[in-house]
């Protein structure tokens, strides 16, 4: 089973800084298999990128992913005060067989 | 507009059984996979069960298999998960979920649309 590790665990930031969120997978995934969620307190996740690099209908340019192999990231060009939650990786392995990341808090400092 | 609602959530005891059920509506439901996922309270996402468009292809997590199992109606509309042997650890929010495509290894797949979660709770 792939196991995925986000870090950091929190990130303290403020509003209009860039923030970069890395994903490590414990075995090489395809990239077409790796995607990012959004989720704020009370509500459901929300589809970010997906495909490691594309971004799901409806999401801001400042929101970008990258990366191959064992290694992702998440990036946010400049931090909106809406996009201060909880984001987590996800891959697709074989089986099938989905599993999420940790998580990593994006919180205002 | 995509709508995912759950049901059939509540408090069960150790040990008993419990039957999930998703409504879809407002896309074309057997030309894609779907998902459930799981959060406890105040936890990350776990995902538990997917299946494919035509319900070829159906996965399990480890926490859950030989006691889970998922299905769905496609004339209905309607995605289920039935859960026996239930633990404590399986108290949660259960999402129903839906996959961009139709089978898991399909061009480039992702959660693109979730219901607002039914919540099952395991206690004595």
């Amino acid at each position: 089973e792939i196991v995925l590790t986000q870090s950091p665990g929190t990130l303290s930031l403020s509003p209009g800084e860039r923030a970069t969120l890395s994903c490590r997978a414990s075995q090489s995934v395809s990239s077409s298999y790796l995607a990012w969620y959004q989720q704020k307190p009370g509500q459901a996740p929300r589809l970010l990128i997906y495909g490691a690099s594309s971004r799901a209908t409806g999401i801001p340019d400042r929101f970008s992913g990258s990366g191959s192999g064992t290694d992702f990231t998440l990036t946010i060009s400049r931090l909106e005060p809406e996009d201060f939650a909880v984001y987590y990786c996800q891959q697709y392995g074989s089986s099938p067989r989905l599993t999420f990341g940790g998580g990593t808090k994006v919180e205002i400092k | 507009e995509v709508q995912l609602v759950e049901s059939g959530g509540g408090l069960v005891q150790p040990g008993r059984s419990l039957r999930l059920s998703c409504a879809a509506s407002g896309f074309t439901f057997d030309d894609y996979a779907m998902h459930w996922v799981r959060q406890a309270p105040g936890k990350g996402l776990e995902w538990v069960s997917g299946i494919s468009w035509n319900s070829g292809s159906i996965g399990y997590a480890d926490s859950v298999k030989g006691r889970f199992t998922i299905s769905r109606d496609n004339a209905k509309n309607s995605l289920y998960l039935q859960m026996n042997s239930l633990r404590a650890e399986d108290t949660a929010l259960y999402y129903c979920a839906k996959d961009r495509e139709g089978d898991f290894w399909s061009g480039y797949p992702g959660i693109d649309y979730w219901g607002q979660g039914t919540l099952v709770t395991v206690s004595s």
